[in-house]
Parts: C-alpha cells; structure tokens; sequence
C-alpha cells in the first residue's frame, strides 16, 4: 500500500529553528508538496520538490531525497504565526495526491 | 487574488437528508477536487474532475456524487446523509498545464454534522 508518514505533534520555541520530517513509500514518484493549514482555514502551498536537494523559500526550506523516500520541512526563526499544521503529499505514478495526516506545530515564546 | 469559495462554511443535517456542498473558482482551472479530513488521517479524496461533465472517483467515493455543469462549478452531493459522513469537506482546484507543479488551491471548508 501507499503510505506518507510525519510526526502526530511538535513543539518549538519563537526564534529557534524546526524540521518537520516526512517518509513515504508510493507507487511511483512524481513530486512531494508541503502545505500549511491553520486551524478551521484552508492549506496553503508552502514548496514543492520533484529533483534531489534543498528548495529555499525565505525562512522556509524543504529538502527532498527520492532515494530514501524521505522529505523535510525546515522552518527558521520560527514566529508565533507558524503554529499550524504541516500536510505532506506525494504526487504517484498516476499523478494522484497521496497525502500524510499531517503534523501540528506548536511555537511557545 | 485567486479564489476557491464553498458556500457554507458550517451545516448540520439530520440522518437522511440530502446535502449539497457547493464549491467555486474563479481561476479558469480545468481540475477541481472534493476532499473529506478528518483528525488523524491525510486528506481522503472524494471525487475529481478534469474537465465539464466528467468525473472520475476517487479513494472514497461511496455515499457521494458530485456534479460540473459549468467550468467553475463542482458540486458534492450526499443523497442520504449518514453520522459517519460527519467531517471536514474541502475543495480544490488546480491548473492543468505542461510543466505545471499541480497546485492545489482550496477552499475554506465546510464543516458538516450530520445528527
């Protein structure tokens, strides 16, 4: 079967910096996404990564590995308005979305 | 600004009843997305389409229909609403272009209760 693994829950503290992990086993690859959803509102794109290495996008970097089927999320100089949850997807071999349950992220002062 | 709407953010129905969620664009996107979230599980698709008048169903399509008659329109349909149809539904549209990522723009959600 598919499966997109993250961690259930995460906390950090404002300034300091986090990384997000996401593992997947898929049929077939066509690129990972990250999305940001806060609570009750929709997910935003956030990156997407479909070749090997570091995509940075201001304090937000994602990193991909296709041959470890590993992908992370690195947020830095983290603020209080990056609590939220971080949904990982993975675009399969018949370009479908296979999404992981996502990680909630929780930034105390 | 890009824009997916639903049109109701919060429903309660009761067990039986017919349930229409309806979902715009305004983006002149070819491919539109019905999701349920629930907590603890990743977004389980419903029902897409790629263009008017087709549809093609997803991972859990059972109890749902949907409908585009028009380009920017995608409607989810529960002909008999059931308590385990209680959830978070979400729309999305992408673009379908060459070399395009596949995007997804949602919508703010409808959350639904059926008692």
């Amino acid at each position: 079967g598919q499966n997109i693994d993250q961690p259930t829950e995460m906390t950090a503290t404002e300034g300091a910096i986090v990384q997000i992990n996401c593992t997947y086993q898929t049929s077939g690859f066509n690129g990972l996404f990250w999305y940001q959803q806060h609570a009750g509102e929709a997910p935003t794109f956030l990156s997407y990564n479909v070749l090997d290495g570091l995509e940075e996008k201001g304090r937000f970097s994602s990193f991909l590995s296709r041959s470890k089927g590993y992908s992370y999320l690195l947020l830095k100089e983290l603020q209080m308005k990056d609590s939220a949850s971080y949904l990982c997807a993975v675009k399969d071999s018949n370009y479908q979305l296979i999404w992981g349950a996502g990680t909630k992220l929780i930034i105390k002062p | 600004d890009v824009k997916v709407t639903q049109s109701s953010r919060y429903l309660v129905k009761r067990t039986g009843e017919k349930v229409f969620l309806e979902c715009v664009q305004d983006m002149d996107h070819e491919n539109m997305f019905w999701y349920r979230q629930d907590p603890g599980l990743g977004l389980r698709l419903i029902y897409f389409s790629y263009d008017v008048k087709m549809k093609e169903k997803g991972d859990i399509p059972e109890g749902y229909s949907v409908s585009r008659e028009k380009k920017e329109r995608f409607s989810l349909i529960l002909e008999s609403a059931s308590t385990n149809q209680t959830s978070m539904y979400l729309c999305a549209s992408s673009f379908s272009g060459m070399g395009d990522t596949g995007e997804l723009f949602f919508g703010e959600g409808s959350r639904l209760t059926v008692l």
